[in-house]
């Protein structure tokens, strides 16, 4: 059975860093292409980043430069480093990860982890 | 970048009525390549992260009721929930995945009449 689990979110002030984590079970993460996507309070849902099977990185502009998307195949874990981050940064923050029908839906989610950016 | 526009904003449906989203893409998403539209519907319920119901347009997710159909091409597609039941309280969104950032639309929230 796949599964996700996303970990690491929590307070931190404008300016600061976070690491969130996203530990994958039933399928390796190199197998899959896998994304996070988050949800800001009462708002829709936004994708911030993307890394495919070949390791090639994607980013939404609101993020580029700011956070970076890897995985560790040792530990099926995803990352996301989150640097200079913003109050509008907060939100929960999904992982994502397609499957053997579309590499590129996201056909399995996490429940998610909540960053609040808040001085 | 691929901007993503669904109709309505919000819709109110009877049970056992039929409900249609849409989902308008500023840029086509059908690869000519493989002849696929890369366009996805999601499901979040409250408190709850998204669910994968359609992808490539039209297919439907394994496990997903048949009652869900996916329809459109190029720009324009559609989502429709047929014999609408309490279930199906939701916020909709449809995903671009054609090319990078994913873009989503900006949600479609159905509610019981």
């Amino acid at each position: 059975e796949v599964q996700l689990v996303e970990s690491g979110g929590g307070l931190v002030q404008p300016g600061g860093s976070l690491r969130l984590s996203c530990a994958a079970s039933g399928f390796t993460v190199t197998s899959n292409y896998m994304s996070w996507v988050r949800q800001a309070p009462g708002k829709g849902l936004e994708w911030l980043s993307l890394i495919n099977t070949r390791g090639n990185t994607y980013y939404a502009d609101s993020v580029k430069g700011r956070f970076t998307i890897s995985r560790d195949s040792s530990t099926n874990t995803l990352y996301i480093q989150m640097n200079s981050l913003r109050a509008e940064d907060t939100a929960v923050y999904y992982c994502a990860s397609g499957s053997g029908d579309c590499y590129e839906c996201s056909s399995y989610w996490g429940q998610g982890t909540l960053v609040t950016v808040s001085s | 970048d691929f901007v993503m526009t669904q109709s309505p904003d919000s819709l109110a449906v009877s049970l056992g009525e039929r409900a249609t989203i849409n989902c308008k893409s500023s840029q086509s998403v059908l690869s000519r390549s493989n002849a696929k539209n890369y366009l996805g519907w999601y499901q979040q319920k409250a408190g709850q992260p998204p669910k994968l119901l359609i992808y490539w347009a039209s297919t439907r997710e394994s496990g997903v009721p048949d009652r869900f159909s996916g329809s459109g091409s190029g720009t324009d597609f559609t989502l429709t929930i047929n014999s609408l039941q309490a279930e199906d309280v939701a916020v909709y969104y449809c995903q671009q995945y054609y090319g990078t950032p994913y873009t989503f639309g900006q949600g479609t929230k159905l509610e019981i009449k």
